[in-house]
């Protein structure tokens, strides 16, 4: 496997239901990313890892709990979701997490359909 | 302030032709702008950058012009293909704002055979 891998590919959950999404990263790196895309819509930046300690919260709602146990692999963690958090959720990572010129390298994204 | 306005939404150009993809800012602060190409079933994938202090950056037939006095930057597509159908985000972020990239709303791009 090389760059960022994501499973699943595709969710479909009820709104009592709890799943987890993983990301795995294979190029080394120190910060890792969970973003959610809706259509239409820029992409929003959720959670920030930096050598596994969470450096960034962007005020998402407590159903969605990130965890990083290590430096190559992230998890989202979904419970009680509602149906407008139907998305595709990207994971990405780079070298580091501060600064400019910093390429952030995304993952395929888990398709998430809340019923 | 911290928000990227693109446009347009989606663009359809001949084969051979030019596509532009226009991008405008407020924050001045903002110091690294690059575009990501992405793929139905992938994610982005950062396709060229700049930094404010140049006019111009050409990668292939790729190519980002950036006005800093307007806060507008843009890409141009030269010989467009049908392989470059995608949607294209452009981006910005400041050293400042950490990990930040605020995105804008992408483009969709076909062009056709």
């Amino acid at each position: 496997e090389t760059g960022v891998t994501q499973t699943p590919r595709h969710l479909v959950m009820g709104m009592t239901n709890k799943k987890s999404l993983k990301c795995e990263q294979h190029l080394g790196h120190n910060a890792m990313y969970w973003y959610k895309q809706s259509a239409k819509k820029p992409l929003e930046l959720m959670f920030v890892y930096s050598l596994e300690e969470r450096v960034e919260n962007n005020s998402v709602p407590s159903r969605f709990s990130p965890e990083c146990p290590n430096s190559s692999h992230l998890f989202l963690h979904l419970h009680t979701l509602q149906p407008e958090d139907s998305a595709l959720y990207l994971c990405a990572s780079s070298r580091r997490a501060g600064g400019s010129y910093n390429e952030q390298f995304f993952g395929p994204g888990t398709r998430l359909t809340v019923l | 302030q911290q928000q990227v306005k693109q446009s347009p939404q989606s663009l359809i150009v001949q084969k051979g032709g030019i596509s532009i993809i226009n991008c405008a800012y407020e924050n001045t602060a903002f110091d690294y702008f690059p575009w990501y190409q992405q793929f139905p079933g992938k994610g982005p994938a950062l396709l060229i950058a700049i930094r404010p202090d140049v006019s111009e950056k050409k990668e292939g037939r790729f190519t980002i012009s950036f006005n800093k006095s307007a806060k507008q930057f843009s890409l141009h597509i030269m010989d467009s293909q049908p392989g470059d159908s995608a949607t294209y985000f452009c981006a910005a972020s400041m050293e400042t704002s950490g990990s930040r990239l605020t995105f804008g709303e992408g483009t969709q791009l076909t062009v056709n055979p």
